[in-house]
């Protein structure tokens, strides 16, 4: 079946460094990828999400690009923020009949410090 | 506007009772997903709701599991004869049209905390 896989956290930087969390599937066909985010006591929203191969999907400062021969959609950001300190989560929806469920990854934390 | 909703926030039982999670999703969507977060894993999907179809149960780990909607409204989860292994995050989302690649917006959730 349709799986994610993110970089173990949690992940600590200082403010204005550069972030790259991490995440590869594996699913048939030609999901479409996404990444939410979880910020402290609040629910998950969605940050970015690109459905078709070479998309790249940007917001708030973040961008993720859809490759497809690495089955790859890393989560980038050039100069992070205390505010960017939350929970990140991978995920997909398959290609195929019935796909309409997310498939998360783990989630990974990232904790920004002045 | 209105965000999706879910209550209780906190649910603390004890083994063996049922309990009743709730989910006002945003007016007017059509698609329902339950999903719950166990401590230290991902999110794993429960059931999925289109309109007036038949819902997709697949991701319901045992019959003690069982969801309703009426409509395009409220939705309840019950869990029945809780174990403590039910103890997690349990989180409703909504999405507005029926293409499967649109947003999913999800509600706070209700910690279920199972003693």
């Amino acid at each position: 079946g349709d799986s994610v896989t993110q970089m173990e956290g949690p992940v600590t930087l200082s403010e204005e460094a550069f972030l790259t969390i991490n995440c590869t599937y594996t699913a048939t066909g030609y999901p479409s990828l996404f990444w939410y985010v979880q910020y402290p006591g609040e629910g998950l929203q969605l940050l970015l999400k690109a459905t078709k191969a070479d998309d790249k999907g940007s917001n708030k400062g973040f961008e993720a690009t859809y490759r497809k021969e690495t089955t790859s959609f890393h989560l980038e950001k050039g100069s992070v923020q205390v505010s960017d300190s939350a929970v990140y989560f991978c995920a997909l929806i398959g290609s195929g009949a019935g796909s309409y469920q997310l498939t998360f990854g783990k989630g990974t934390k990232l904790s920004v410090i002045p | 506007g209105a965000g999706v909703s879910q209550s209780p926030s906190n649910k603390v039982t004890e083994k063996g009772k049922d309990v009743e999670l709730r989910c006002d999703p945003i007016s007017g969507h059509t698609a329902l997903y339950w999903y719950r977060q166990r401590l230290g894993q991902g999110l794993e999907f429960l059931i999925y709701f289109q309109g007036n179809s038949a819902p997709d149960k697949s991701g319901l780990p045992s019959d003690r599991f069982s969801a309703e909607r009426t409509g395009e409204s409220v939705s309840t989860l019950t869990i029945q004869r809780t174990q403590q292994e039910d103890s997690a995050v349990y989180l409703c989302a909504s999405r507005r049209t029926g293409s499967h690649t649109d947003t999913q917006y999800f509600g706070p959730g209700t910690r279920l905390t199972v003693l």
